[in-house]
């Protein structure tokens, strides 16, 4: 199983230009989420999926878009790339499962993206 | 709102010492998972334990442990006679439970860990 697979690991754009950053899981995890990774801030949320066809907007959502159009791809568009975009992403696949007294999850995450805008 | 909080931004301990991370967590859910998680100098992300709300039991794990206390929301992390190996960043994550998935973790800022041999 490859897991969850990012491409491309290294990007460099120009300040205005888009760009689509690929993920996709083989694991039929039904939940997806992009996180970008900043210095001293840890990971933080930009948008999720609980299934195809469902996304919502994370904790920094502005200046990306994303799409579920099947269960195994998630991809993440930045429209008008920015220096503030400057980051490390990160695409994450998880599961639930019911257990005896509550649930069972766990996020499994892709190699991860370095994107410089200069 | 959830938050996660890692005080400790860097530490820096000479190998074979035991060290403490520490994260102090947030949250007015009465269910909710916690995590760990590893970043070595390559930069990916590794699972390491994930601790669910109801169970306080701490864990250990060859030289690994982890201490779950609710009354004080800390779940602290302790490397037992640390190596080399063991620098890398490390993240405390929380998600709220309820029928939801990991798809929204909470990531705490990060501790650099560095072992001096």
């Amino acid at each position: 199983n490859a897991g969850v697979t990012q491409t491309p690991k290294f990007q460099v754009l120009k300040t205005g230009q888009s760009m689509t950053l690929q993920c996709a899981q083989d694991m039929n995890h039904e939940y997806m989420s992009w996180y970008r990774q900043d210095p001293g801030m840890g990971l933080r949320l930009i948008h999720y999926s609980v299934g195809a066809g469902i996304t919502d907007q994370g904790e920094v959502p502005n200046g990306y878009n994303v799409s579920r159009s099947t269960t195994e791809d998630f991809p993440l568009r930045l429209l008008s790339a920015a220096p503030s975009q400057t980051s490390v992403y990160f695409c994450a696949s998880s599961y639930l499962l019911p257990l005896t007294g509550g649930w069972n999850t766990e996020a499994f995450f892709g190699q991860g993206t370095r994107l410089t805008v200069v | 709102a959830q938050k996660v909080t890692q005080a400790q931004t860097e530490i820096s301990v000479v190998e074979k010492e035991d060290v403490t991370l520490d994260c102090v967590y947030e949250t007015r859910d009465t269910t909710y998972y916690l995590f760990w998680y590893k970043q070595p100098p390559s930069g990916e992300l590794v699972f390491l334990i994930r601790r669910n709300s109801f169970d306080e039991q701490n864990e250990i794990s060859g030289r690994y442990s982890w201490n779950f206390q609710k009354s004080t929301s800390s779940f602290n992390f302790t490397i037992t006679a640390s190596q080399v190996v063991d620098s890398a960043v490390y993240f405390c994550a929380l998600v709220p439970a309820s029928g939801q998935g990991a798809q929204k973790l909470v990531f705490g800022q990060g501790t650099r860990l560095t072992i001096n041999p």
